[in-house]
This record gives C-alpha cells, structure tokens and sequence, in this order.
C-alpha cells in the first residue's frame, strides 16, 4: 500500500515556463514533508520542505503548497530551467509520532526543455 | 559544513556474501537513516539510529542490521547477500529531534552494490 503517490512518472515543461509537480498521501499521521531532487546514481538533494502547519513555503524558484483537507502537495518550479531536469521525489515523515522515517513517492522524471 | 560521506562508493560481491557500509553524518547531527533505492521499489527505509540505537525499523529481513558509533558514525551490514540486494544504499542525516515538526535529513552519494 503506498502511502504517498506521485501519479506522474515523468512530466516536460519548456525553459521559462512554471513546472508543477504533484503528489498525494494517505496516512494522516505525516506532518512533516519534504521535495529532494535527484541525479542517477547520487543521492537526493534537498530542495524545500513544509510542516503541516502551514499551507506554503517558498524558497527562490520553488515554492511547495500543502492541502492537508485533499491529503495533496504540489511543487512549483518559477521559471524552469534545464539545469531542474531531474527525478523529483516526495517524501513525509510523522515527526511528532516519533518516526523520523521517510516516505517516499516513486519519483517524476522532469525534463525542462531549452 | 562537510556533507554527508558515504564508503564505499562502489562494491561488486557474490551470492552468500557480507558486507559492510558506512556512512559518516554532518557535523552535529545525530541521527542516521538507511534507505535502500531499486528500479522496482524506489526508495525504501530500511532503519534509523540515534544516539547509538536503533529508533526506527523497516520493513526488511534479518539479515540487514546496523549499528551507530558514539561519533554518531554509522554502519549497515548485510549477510548472506541476494542477487535482489544489489541496489542504491543511501544513508541521511539529521538533527533527529522533535523540536517543532521539522526534521530535515540530507543524504549522502550513496553505496551502489553489486551482488553477482
């Protein structure tokens, strides 16, 4: 049963142009969640996260929204540009059910064409 | 502030094998988590550690353990390796305190195991 869905495998958005990433969950009791950016064979990197207290965070280019009634998230990308051509994962964690794990979605490949 | 380190980068081994990973946290941190990443399965939590115990397990066999050092160094073993245990080894770090619900883990390059 996967906990935190990311129904888009695979997404190309031109150079200049808003990128949207989304992703779903099931398990009410993630309140911490996070967006890592990834390269094959590296490991994640990450980009911007939010707790379940807020509905918005922002950080340059990004900017992640969090639906907490619709159990969605979604990452903006303003503008994009090909260097964001990468594998976006989702992940959430219950932080203050003292599981730090993470969660992650099955990824989307973005592909920001010049 | 050094990133998260991983050793080895690369390993090939055999069926019935061991191994051993290790992965040195950012400065300060105090917990470490082991995720492994496969084509199938994406990636998957396999435990975590703070202050030398293990606080969070997942979902895999026995034959996966770890273990942290005071240094909050930590290492992963598996025995008797499986060719299905040849995947992405990514090992994160964190402050691993609920201070406030943010707790921001920060991964490593990895370990790519071959198990032939």
């Amino acid at each position: 049963d996967q906990q935190v869905k990311q129904n888009s495998p695979s997404l190309s958005v031109q150079e200049g142009r808003i990128s949207i990433l989304n992703c779903d969950y099931t398990n009410s009791m993630f309140d911490y969640f996070l967006w890592y950016k990834k390269y094959p064979a590296e490991g994640p990197t990450f980009l911007i996260s939010i707790s379940s207290i807020k509905d918005k965070n922002e950080d340059g280019r990004f900017t992640v929204f969090l639906n907490k009634s619709a159990k969605h998230l979604s990452l903006h990308i303003v503008p994009s540009q090909p260097g964001d051509s990468a594998v976006y994962f989702c992940a959430a964690s219950a932080v203050w059910a003292g599981s730090y794990q993470l969660t992650f979605g099955k990824g989307t490949k973005l592909s920001v064409i010049p | 502030k050094a990133g998260v380190t991983q050793t080895p980068r690369y390993l090939i081994k055999t069926r019935g094998q061991q191994v051993t990973l290790s992965c040195s946290p950012i400065s300060g941190h105090r917990s470490v988590s082991w995720y492994q990443q496969t084509p199938g399965q994406g990636l998957q939590f396999l435990f975590e550690y703070f202050s030398e115990t293990q606080r969070n397990k997942g979902n895999f066999p026995g034959r996966f353990s770890g273990r942290q050092f005071s240094n909050s160094r930590s290492e992963m073993n598996v025995s008797t390796l499986e060719l299905g245990d040849s995947a992405l080894y990514l090992c994160a770090s964190s402050l691993g305190t609920s201070g406030g619900v943010s707790d921001t883990q920060y991964f490593g390059p990895g370990t790519r195991l071959t198990v032939l």
